[in-house]
């Protein structure tokens, strides 16, 4: 059975901080892995996505892999109050299909 | 490009009614994926098509859901019978054949009452 765990949260941070998001998984077959962030009442959009070990940066966001760990992460940095949403992570097999976690609410305090 | 796009947003029915909607993908994209959401919840695995073949299934899906993609252009899944059990947001999302990241549609949020 394979099973992404998040933290259901809210995780409340306050603007301008850094806020840190992590995921779990259970099978070692994971291949790709991926954050959305979605609105409420919006579907999920792609902010990042990584494949190896290590860390990815995008703008304001950074991806964290730890495949050893079968870990990963998402930094926010500089947090602005449009960051505030539901944070979902994904994680892929070879068959294409994800399987996802239920969610992290973020609260980003002005 | 426009992005994916989904019809109706919309659709409160009757339990037993049947319904119908329609995904139209990026254009560029081959891969076609239906998902399931409900409150509090990560999306659920409906079903993928490649081209016009639909290669996976979940074995959750129960057989009143059916979806096709006749030409490997938009997809349509169709819900018969529904139960208020359906409630939820049905989201479509399409990805090219060697990517993993799939793009979403706004979704239709179904209300069977």
């Amino acid at each position: 059975q394979k099973e992404v765990e998040q933290n259901s949260g809210p995780l409340s941070v306050p603007e301008g901080a850094i806020a840190s998001l992590n995921c779990t998984y259970s099978d070692r077959g994971s291949q790709s892995f991926f954050w959305y962030r979605q609105y409420s009442g919006k579907s999920p959009e792609l902010i990042m996505f990584i494949y190896s070990n290590g860390d990815k940066e995008d703008g304001r966001f950074t991806a964290q892999l730890n495949k050893a760990s079968q870990y990963v992460s998402l930094l926010i940095r500089d947090s602005q109050p449009s960051d505030s949403a539901t944070y979902l992570c994904a994680v892929g097999y070879s068959n294409y299909q994800l399987i996802w976690g239920a969610g992290t609410k973020l609260i980003i305090k002005p | 490009d426009t992005g994916v796009s989904q019809n109706p947003r919309h659709k409160i029915t009757k339990r037993g009614q049947n319904v119908t909607f329609r995904c139209d993908p990026i254009s560029e994209h081959n891969r076609l994926y239906w998902y399931r959401q409900t409150l509090g919840q990560g999306p659920e695995f409906l079903t993928y098509f490649q081209n016009e073949a639909q290669l996976e299934k979940s074995r959750l899906l129960s057989d009143r859901f059916s979806a096709e993609r006749p030409k490997g252009s938009f997809s349509t899944l169709e819900i018969q019978r529904t139960e208020q059990g359906d409630s939820a947001m049905y989201l479509c999302a399409s990805s090219t054949w060697t990517g993993d990241e799939q793009y979403f549609g706004p979704g239709t949020r179904l209300t069977v009452t």
